[in-house]
């Protein structure tokens, strides 16, 4: 059972343009959300987050939004660049043990 | 200060054999976590160890074990691999795993990629 899900394996954008990846999560007791980008033969490298009691949280062109209530979240990039042509994992955080959960990931290309 | 570390990058096995795959970091971090990656199954969690002298199962567990050999070194090891075994592992650490309404990041090593014939 997916906890945490990115039902989209693939984007494709234009330069200059926006991304929005998405992440939906079934259970209440994650308390944070973190987005992580990866690049091919590296570690994930942490991105930006957003506490639960939060709906938005903004770092330069990175903008996370959270909604409770749908139990979704996303990450906006504007404007988009080639070099964030990445894999981007959406992870929940347990509130009881400090565990992460990701998501499949999602592989965005920017193209120029 | 090279983060988190870990050796080798890239090893192949054949069913039944066993290795240990290492895994260091000099951030003076308490908590250090195993997972494995997988095409469309994402980041799962192996094994983790909360703080030195404890670990603890993840999510997927069976056919490996983990040694805390104190606070930089958490090492992964697989007794008698399976083709199942095949995958990108990632070691990472967090200077604590936190509970309650505290994020903790978790930085991440480069991999290992497994290959069980």
């Amino acid at each position: 059972d997916q906890q945490v899900k990115q039902n989209s394996p693939s984007l494709s954008v234009q330069e200059g343009r926006i991304s929005i990846l998405n992440c939906d999560y079934t259970n209440s007791m994650f308390d944070y959300f973190l987005w992580y980008k990866k690049y091919p033969a590296e570690g994930p490298t942490f991105l930006i987050s957003i506490s639960s009691i939060k709906d938005k949280n903004e770092d330069g062109r990175f903008t996370v939004f959270l909604n409770k209530s749908a139990k979704h979240l996303s990450l906006h990039i504007v404007p988009s660049q080639p070099g964030d042509s990445a894999v981007y994992f959406c992870a929940a955080k347990w509130s009881n043990t400090g565990k992460l959960i990701f998501g499949q990931g999602t592989t965005l290309q920017v193209k120029p | 200060n090279a983060g988190v570390t870990q050796t080798p990058k890239f090893q192949v096995l054949k069913t039944g054999q066993s290795m240990t795959l290492q895994c260091a970091q000099d951030m003076n971090h308490n908590s250090m976590y195993w997972y494995r990656q997988d095409p469309g199954m994402g980041l799962r969690l192996i094994y983790y160890s909360a703080s030195e002298g404890t670990t603890d199962k993840g999510e997927v567990p069976n056919g490996y074990n983990v040694s805390r050999l104190n606070k930089r070194e958490f090492s992964l090891r697989l007794e008698s691999a399976a083709p199942s075994q095949t995958s990108v592992y990632f070691c990472a650490s967090s200077a604590s795993q936190r509970r309650g309404p505290r994020q903790e990041t978790q930085y991440f090593g480069p991999g290992t990629r497994l290959l069980v014939l």
